[in-house]
């Protein structure tokens, strides 16, 4: 089992401020997903990364994944109210299925 | 269909019942996976079945766990003599290939009384 430690574990901000969540492993990934759950769903895919040292932007979120593959960070600028929920980050290195972390909660204030 | 299904939704059953889970993957994925959340936990793996595969049933906790994939399609996942700690939320998702990720369905959440 690889296991990958998320911080923080709550987060609580107001509406407008940047925030990061990392992810970090002693494991190497060949590739590292983000996915956002709200109350009552199932996760979803935010972006996959695959490259040490990738940069991927979606609107106001920015992923990065470390150069030698065992961490990543997850910046929201600005962040609304809409942007609460549970964030996973997900690492595969071998084997049938990716490993989750145990997720950081954020809530946005409006 | 147009995402993962999964039913339940809820469902409450005494301690030492059997439950059955039930999930329906989005047409043609042919990767369909379970896995279990707990509160404050992260996402379990359970079992991974893959087009004709045998399944990869590694996560499965205990031998009261079992899953079946009929046609390559809907999948059931079957708990046995139901404890306590089985409380959680048994989710489903399906695939068309680990780079492309998971579609997951919304969950079924069990608590065991």
């Amino acid at each position: 089992t690889q296991l990958l430690e998320q911080s923080p574990q709550f987060l609580s901000i107001q509406e407008g401020e940047n925030l990061t969540v990392y992810c970090n492993s002693s494991s190497v990934f060949s590739s590292l997903q983000w996915y956002r759950q709200e109350p009552g769903e199932g996760p979803v895919l935010l972006v996959t990364v695959v490259t040490g040292g990738e940069v991927k932007k979606l609107k106001r979120l920015t992923f990065q994944f470390g150069d030698a593959r065992k961490d990543s960070s997850l910046h929201i600028t600005a962040a609304q109210p809409g942007d609460t929920g549970l964030y996973l980050c997900a690492g595969y290195s071998t084997g049938n299925q990716f490993y989750f972390g145990t997720g950081t909660s954020l809530t946005v204030i409006p | 269909g147009a995402g993962v299904s999964q039913s339940p939704s809820n469902k409450v059953t005494e301690k030492g019942k059997d439950v059955e889970l039930r999930c329906d993957p989005i047409s043609g994925h042919t990767a369909l996976y379970w896995y279990r959340q707990s509160l404050g936990q992260g996402l379990e793996f359970l079992i991974y079945f893959q087009g004709n595969s045998a399944p990869d049933k590694s996560g499965l906790p205990s031998d009261r766990f079992s899953a079946e994939r009929t046609g390559g399609s809907v999948s059931t996942l079957t708990i046995q003599r139901t404890q306590q700690e089985d409380s959680a939320v048994y989710l489903c998702a399906s695939s068309l290939g680990l780079v492309v990720g998971y579609t997951f369905g919304s969950g079924t959440r069990l608590t065991v009384v």
